[in-house]
């Protein structure tokens, strides 16, 4: 079974900017969640999708917006780019079974964004 | 506030002995835990996880042990292997939520 794959692995912005990112779940999952990663920070929860509705929201400005298609992939996309958004930004997908406390959330490769 | 903490930043441990990566957490709402290793360049790779109805889960050469009294858990890698060289992180639920609460990682290095 193919695992979360993201697009594109790298990205180069400058500020002002907007950016989109784009998601593809393991086959069968339907719950998308976002995390992004800096060095002073770790990984931090954007938001999580699960049958096009966002279920979940961290605290991050609201530049930081996605959305979830029918068939389960996810976008995220960032407005108005700024120097501190330069970070991984990952994705992670799980069943999200109701009733399963324990769902795994396995995630992608990331996409390194930088801001210029 | 950070909800989930690994206080070591690091560690290093002989090729064959045992490694050792803690965490502690300070919701004593989470009932869920995982560990992560994550290579530069790559997403977080499942490891192992626990639900807080146990205190201890073993999986090959990870087991995971919890204990909510103190709110703590701890990874254990016997033996360690050089290919167990990386960052560990621990994550945190809570009631099925996807939101994970990360700690900052703990960077382990098994020299050979």
């Amino acid at each position: 079974k193919a695992g979360v794959t993201q697009t594109p692995r790298y990205l180069i912005k400058t500020r002002g900017q907007q950016v989109t990112l784009s998601c593809s779940p393991i086959s069968g999952h339907r719950s998308v969640s976002w995390y992004q990663q800096t060095p002073g920070q770790g990984l931090q929860f954007l938001f999580e999708y699960f049958s096009e509705t966002q279920r979940n929201k961290g605290n991050f400005p609201g530049r930081f917006s996605g959305r979830q298609f029918s068939n389960s992939r996810s976008e995220m996309n960032v407005s108005t780019l700024e120097l501190g958004d330069s970070a991984l930004y990952l994705c992670a997908s799980s069943l999200s079974l109701a009733g399963d406390i324990t769902d795994t959330q396995y995630f992608g490769p990331g996409t390194r964004l930088t801001v210029l | 506030d950070q909800q989930v903490k690994q206080n070591s930043p690091s560690l290093s441990v002989q090729e064959g002995r045992i490694s050792i990566l803690n965490c502690d957490y300070t919701n004593s709402m989470f009932d869920y835990f995982l560990w992560y290793k994550k290579y530069p360049a790559e997403g977080p790779t499942f490891l192992i996880s626990i639900s807080s109805i146990k205190d201890k889960n073993e999986d090959g050469r990870f087991t995971v042990f919890l204990n909510k009294s103190a709110k703590h858990l701890s990874l254990h890698i016997v033996p360690s292997q050089p290919g167990d060289s990386a960052v560990y992180f621990c994550a945190a639920s809570q009631g099925g939520s996807e939101k994970l609460v990360f700690g900052k990682g703990t960077k382990l290095t098994v020299n050979p």
